[in-house]
């Protein structure tokens, strides 16, 4: 089915661990993002590309790294997790033409203790 | 960069009523508004849009409305089913053309049978 693919589902991780979450997609879309879901909080933006080769920080970037390894993957790393990037954390893709919408993944639970 | 508000938090309705959420936005500039539905579990789904060279969008049984003077924007849901219970978000674009998008807190919507 088309669309975008995140793994995993969920993770939990110690304090100062890393992980990479990944994400894919088969739609030939050129940019790709990724949000953290917070209570009360809605979708926040981390990073996003715009395309392939070109990563740039949104709203709240700090404690995280991003690799565009390729038109459909977009990578995103912890490299020491704190308990505050406890989230659900979404991946999107959009053509990147203007005003035009996103289509996400179902998500990664991280729970981070 | 942009600033999007959400009203209410949560909304419960009898089925067969109507629910309206509503949003405001900060960026004169601002020229797509699109609507996403999240189901339990599951990525947020884009429902309905509208761009700024319109006051009205009408899809079966949801419609949204575009006021820019007043800088608001809302979602109108009628003869509410049980399977409209979900949470809804609306969503701006942001003026640097990137074709970020940012989202409103969310608003959860119960359908009571």
């Amino acid at each position: 089915n088309a669309g975008v693919t995140q793994t995993p589902k969920f993770q939990v991780l110690k304090t100062g661990q890393s992980m990479t979450l990944q994400c894919a997609q088969d739609m030939n879309h050129n940019s790709m993002y990724w949000y953290r879901q917070d209570p009360g909080m809605g979708l926040r933006l981390i990073y996003y590309s715009a395309s392939e080769g070109t990563t740039d920080k949104g709203e709240v970037p700090n404690g995280y790294n991003v690799s565009r390894l390729n038109k459909r993957e977009f990578s995103l790393r912890l490299e020491s997790a704190a308990p505050s990037q406890t989230s659900v954390y979404f991946c999107a893709s959009s053509s990147g033409r203007a005003n035009y919408g996103y289509t996400f993944g179902s998500g990664t639970r991280l729970t981070v203790v | 960069g942009e600033n999007v508000e959400q009203h209410p938090s949560t909304l419960s309705v009898q089925e067969g009523d109507s629910a309206v959420i509503k949003c405001t936005y900060s960026d004169s500039a601002s020229n797509y508004f699109p609507w996403y539905k999240q189901e339990l579990g599951k990525g947020p789904q884009l429902i309905i849009d509208i761009r700024s060279n319109v006051g009205e969008k009408k899809d079966q049984r949801i419609a949204v409305t575009l006021n820019k003077t007043a800088k608001h924007f809302s979602l109108h849901i009628t003869e509410t089913q049980p399977e409209d219970s979900a949470v809804y978000f609306c969503a701006a674009t942001d003026q640097t053309g990137a074709n970020n998008l940012f989202f409103g807190t969310g608003t959860r919507l119960t359908v009571i049978p």
